[in-house]
Formats: C-alpha cells, sequence, structure tokens
C-alpha cells in the first residue's frame, strides 16, 4: 500500500509571492490535516479536511487556505509569502471514524518550504 | 480546553539510563493516547497508543487517569532512540469529528 505522498519535497519562493502544495493521502483514508513544523513551535495543525469539508481549522491567518477533491487528495495554499512561512509543512491522513484504529494519522514526507 | 502539555523541549541522557518523556494533558473525559516519534530524515510515524497497552522498541507508556499523564518510558536508552516524540490526544466520544491534539514534542538525545 502507497503512503501519504506530498510533492513537491522542496520548494524555495520569494516574499510575496503564492504556492501550492499538494498531499495524496493513502487510499480509502477520508481524513487529510496538514500541519507546519519549525524548529521553535513544533508540530502546528492548520486544517483538516473530511469528504471534501474542512471541519477542523488551527490558529492559522486566511492567507493559508486549503481543499480537498473527491478522491481524498488535497492542496494547501499559502497566498503573499512571509519569511515566517518557512517551514516543514506535513500532510497526515487516517481513516477517521470511530474505531480506535481508524484515528492513527500517517504522515507524508513533507514539503520543504523557503521563502526568501 | 483540550491540551497536551511535554513539558521538556530537550531531554539529554547516556546510553544505559533510564529515560521518561513527560506528556500531561487536559481533557475531561476519556482519552486516546498516542505518542508518536520522528527520527532524524524520516516520517513522523505512529510509536505506540495506550490502548493496545503494547511495548514498542522498548518503550511502554501507562495511562494514568488520576494524573491525567502518559509518560513514555524506556528502562534502558540506546543512542538509536535520539529523535523528536509527539505526544497526541484524540477526544473520546461519539462522532467523527476527532481531532489529533499534540504536545509541542520533546528532542531525546541518547549519548554514547
Amino acid at each position: 500500500k502507497a503512503g501519504v505522498t506530498q510533492t513537491p519535497r522542496y520548494l524555495i519562493k520569494t516574499r510575496g509571492q503564492q504556492v501550492t502544495l499538494s498531499c495524496s493521502p493513502i487510499s480509502g483514508h477520508r481524513s487529510v490535516s496538514w500541519y507546519q513544523q519549525t524548529p521553535g513551535q513544533g508540530l502546528q495543525f492548520l486544517f483538516e479536511y473530511f469528504s471534501e469539508t474542512q471541519r477542523n481549522k488551527g490558529n492559522f491567518p486566511g492567507r493559508f487556505s486549503g481543499r480537498q477533491f473527491s478522491n481524498s487528495r488535497s492542496e494547501m495554499n499559502v497566498s503573499t509569502l512571509e519569511l515566517g512561512d518557512s517551514a516543514l509543512y506535513l500532510c497526515a491522513s487516517s481513516l477517521a471514524g470511530q474505531a480506535p484504529w481508524a484515528t492513527e494519522a500517517f504522515f507524508g514526507q513533507g514539503t520543504r518550504l523557503t521563502v526568501v | 480546553a483540550q491540551r497536551v502539555t511535554q513539558p521538556e523541549k530537550l531531554l539529554s541522557v547516556f546510553k544505559g539510563a533510564p529515560v521518561e518523556l513527560k506528556c500531561n494533558y487536559s481533557y475531561s473525559g476519556s482519552p486516546e493516547l498516542f505518542w508518536y516519534v520522528q527520527y532524524s530524515r524520516q516520517r513522523l510515524q505512529l510509536l505506540l497508543r495506550h490502548i493496545s497497552r503494547e511495548s514498542i522498541k522498548g518503550f511502554t507508556a501507562d495511562l494514568n487517569k488520576g494524573e491525567t499523564s502518559f509518560h513514555l518510558k524506556k528502562p534502558f536508552a540506546q543512542e538509536e532512540d535520539s529523535a523528536m516524540y509527539y505526544c497526541a490526544l484524540v477526544p473520546g466520544g461519539a462522532g467523527n469529528n476527532r481531532k489529533l491534539i499534540w504536545g509541542l514534542g520533546t528532542s531525546l538525545a541518547v549519548n554514547p
């Protein structure tokens, strides 16, 4: 079974630009979550999509947005990039639901975004 | 409010010494608790969950509802245990909207 795939692996962008990151979840997983990981702040939750609907959202500005397609693939967009947006962006998928094993999150390897 | 606290950002021990990574949570119900690990240059992955009551790579974690803690322990640390460890909580109860709530992580360094 293929794991969670994130593309691209590395990105360098200039301040003020916008960027789109992509995440393909494990087949059959309906929930996709996005996280920002930085050395100083750890793992910070951005948002979660389930069946094409955003159902949880973290405390990030509106410049950060996302969407999920009918095949559960998800994209994250950051507009008007700032230097502080430089981070590793992680995507995780899960089955979701009530069963204990359904809540396990499977992570991609991340997209390393550098804003210059 | 639901919260997970990992009080130590960095924990340094010598090889062969016992290690305990602390995790405290704030939640009034019955949560599901997890430990995730991220080794250098590898993806974040599940280490263990309290429901399974298992030992993985020599690590164990016991849920203490009285102290609202889920500390991760290993009696003899190995150099390959050096990694970033995250404690996470899923609120219990009905409904599909059960998101993971994360601690800030503890970086474990096991020195030779």
